[in-house]
């Protein structure tokens, strides 16, 4: 069983609409939570992280941890044509240099 | 512009070619990675520097080799590989464990 799981996608929506972006977790040991995005021949980018459950907010995006179902995900609200990437998801526990990824979601947002 | 540079951005070398990977960041980060994405696989490390001291193998076969002259600059020296070696290699930096920037990558191509 793979420690991240991320459903590949491809997601396609419709610009303006709500993004809900995924993964699942095993190990219970995770307590720091990212979501990196990546363009298209381009490396990652750091989005947002988060610490344990709850929720954080950035602008359009939303990133939610549910430690109790081991359930991370990534609202984009008002999605629009350049949010259109692969996200991936990470986790880590207390050694942060560790972190392991999700296989990334691609994302398709069209005008 | 991204702080962590690679080089080259492309690379095909054959089985028995020694070629080296470089990275360099202008960040004044004092972590240094390299990481390994496949197609539909999860972004693997490779090797972690910390403050220039290897502190993370991940069991990576001896015919990746790296070096870390000082906190600025990260090789990745190649050689008799594979060709499911062939993927994109990524150079990150951070300053503490959160892994932050990430480079564009060097495609490799193992013929």
């Amino acid at each position: 069983q793979k420690e991240v799981e991320q459903d590949p996608g491809p997601l396609s929506v419709p610009e303006g609409a709500i993004v809900s972006l995924n993964c699942t977790y095993s190990n219970s040991a995770f307590q720091y939570f990212m979501w990196y995005r990546q363009y298209s021949r381009k490396g990652p980018e750091l989005l947002m992280y988060t610490y344990s459950s709850g929720n954080k907010e950035d602008g359009r995006f939303t990133a939610q941890v549910d430690k109790s179902s081991k359930y991370i995900s990534l609202f984009i609200r008002d999605s629009q044509p350049s949010d259109s990437a692969t996200y991936l998801c990470a986790a880590a526990n207390t050694g942060f240099q560790k972190l392991v990824f999700g296989t990334g979601t691609r994302l398709l947002v069209s005008p | 512009e991204t702080g962590v540079t690679q080089t080259p951005r492309h690379l095909v070398m054959g089985m028995t070619n020694k070629k080296s990977l470089k990275c360099e960041q202008h960040l004044g980060h004092n972590a240094m990675y390299w990481y390994k994405q496949s197609a539909k696989k999860p972004l693997e490390l490779m090797f972690v520097y910390s403050l220039e001291e290897r502190v993370e193998n991940n069991s990576v076969p001896s015919r990746f080799s790296p070096e870390c002259p000082n906190s600025s600059h990260l090789f990745l020296h190649l050689h008799t590989l594979q060709p499911e070696d062939s993927a994109l290699y990524l150079c990150a930096s951070s300053q503490g464990p959160l892994v932050t920037f990430f480079g564009q990558g060097t495609r490799l191509t193992v013929v």
